[in-house]
């Protein structure tokens, strides 16, 4: 099955700064990357995805990028803020109802 | 809408108990999935029901493990009997058909002791 590595594990950065995470996927036909930001006693929510079909998407301070020949994709989190410390989950999926998570990385905004 | 609706929020209970989850879907929504996650193994997809039927149990662990879904707009998870290393955190999320997105409910934290 489909397997998700992410990098970093922990990411600290000073506020205002710029955030990368990193992910890679083992399935070449896997067509749709959804990204999830989990706050401390909450739910996974989703904050934006991608599909296979585009290299790049962006809403507001967050961005997602898919390189579908190295099979990776990152989320760029610009002018972070204090209210963007938390995990945050790649995934992947072909298409079959299946979500591969990745294993989280946890951001921490410094003030 | 409410989003999804799990129960009880947390639960201690000592091995070999029997434990059920409880999840309300968001209302329209045919697609319910049961995750758990652990620091060690993440976030894992137990089963996934369309339409209340069960089409994919792959991930449930083992015969202690059982789901159900009697109708649209509810779903348990039970272990009987409970062991320790069934702690963990239980996520139930729903989807609806024509979308991708999956929407979680806060989770349950469950101690088996």
């Amino acid at each position: 099955g489909e397997n998700v590595e992410q990098h970093p594990s922990t990411l600290s950065v000073q506020e205002g700064d710029s955030a990368v995470i990193k992910c890679t996927y083992s399935d070449s036909a896997s067509n749709y990357f959804p990204w999830y930001k989990q706050e401390l006693g909450k739910g996974p929510q989703l904050i934006i995805d991608i599909r296979s079909n585009v290299g790049e998407k962006k809403d507001q301070r967050i961005a997602v990028t898919l390189n579908k020949t190295a099979k990776h994709f990152s989320l760029h989190i610009t002018e972070t803020q204090p209210e963007d410390s938390a995990v945050y989950f790649c995934a992947a999926s072909n298409g079959n109802n299946r979500l591969a998570f990745g294993k989280g990385n946890q951001v921490v905004v410094i003030p | 809408d409410a989003g999804v609706i799990q129960s009880p929020r947390h639960e201690v209970t000592e091995m070999g108990q029997e434990v059920t989850l409880r999840c309300k879907p968001i209302s329209g929504h045919d697609y319910l999935f049961w995750y758990r996650q652990t620091m060690m193994r993440g976030l894992e997809l137990l089963i996934y029901f369309n339409n209340n039927v069960p089409i994919d149990d792959s991930g449930m662990p083992e015969d202690r493990f059982s789901a159900k879904m009697p109708n649209a707009s509810f779903s348990t998870l039970k272990i009987q009997p409970s062991e320790p290393r069934d702690s963990a955190v239980y996520f139930c999320a729903s989807r609806g058909s024509s979308g991708t997105t999956q929407y979680f409910g806060p989770g349950t934290r469950l101690l088996v002791l």
